[in-house]
């Protein structure tokens, strides 16, 4: 079957750096996204890797590579906006999303 | 720019009773989507379309039906509500079947 795992919640403190860790097993696989999602909002779209290596955007950047199922999503000088749920989606070889659960970051001061 | 519209926000319903979610985009997309969202999980796909008068189930369409006769609207017609459906439910639409989704704001729903 496929599926997507990455952790259920994760705490970091404001300012700090924070890695959130996705690995995924699919039929295929034609991308990577990352989304964030605020309680009670919509997910909002972060990232796209289809190819090895990292993307950086500002303070987020994604990391993927494909030969060990793998992504991550790397936050710098971390706000408390971004306290939010980060959502990873592998897209198969049918080109339908396949999501994680998301991992819910909370952010101290 | 309005993106994605969804109506209602929040909705109450009762066992046996049907409903329809409003989605529309004003983006000229040509792919939308409806996705429920349940604790815990991931976003399940219920049904989509690549364009207008062409829709395909998803991986959880039992008790849904969706049409789409122009580009720009989606609706999802729930017909005889049962508690298993109670949740969020979202309309995404996108540019291409790779691309990244816009989503509307988001459905309550509660079925008692």
């Amino acid at each position: 079957g496929q599926n997507i795992d990455q952790p259920t919640e994760m705490t970091a403190t404001e300012g700090a750096i924070v890695q959130i860790n996705c690995t995924y097993q699919t039929s295929g696989f034609n991308g990577l996204f990352w989304y964030q999602q605020h309680a009670g909002e919509a997910p909002t779209f972060l990232s796209y890797n289809v190819l090895d290596g990292l993307e950086e955007k500002g303070r987020f950047s994604s990391f993927l590579s494909r030969s060990k199922g793998y992504s991550y999503l790397l936050l710098k000088e971390l706000q408390m906006k971004d306290s939010a749920s980060y959502l990873c989606a592998v897209m198969d070889s049918n080109y339908q999303l396949i999501w994680g659960a998301g991992t819910k970051l909370i952010i101290k001061p | 720019n309005a993106g994605v519209t969804q109506t209602p926000k929040f909705r109450i319903l009762k066992i046996g009773q049907s409903m329809t979610l409003q989605c529309t985009q004003d983006m000229n997309h040509n792919y939308m989507y409806w996705y429920r969202q349940d604790p815990g999980m991931g976003l399940k796909l219920i049904y989509y379309s690549v364009g207008a008068g062409i829709t395909d189930k998803g991986e959880v369409p039992n008790g849904y039906n969706v049409s789409r006769s122009t580009t720009e609207d989606f609706p999802l017609r729930l017909e005889l509500a049962a508690p298993s459906q109670t949740s969020v439910y979202f309309c995404a639409s996108s540019s291409g079947e790779n691309e990244k989704l816009f989503f509307g704001s988001g459905t309550q729903l509660s079925v008692l």
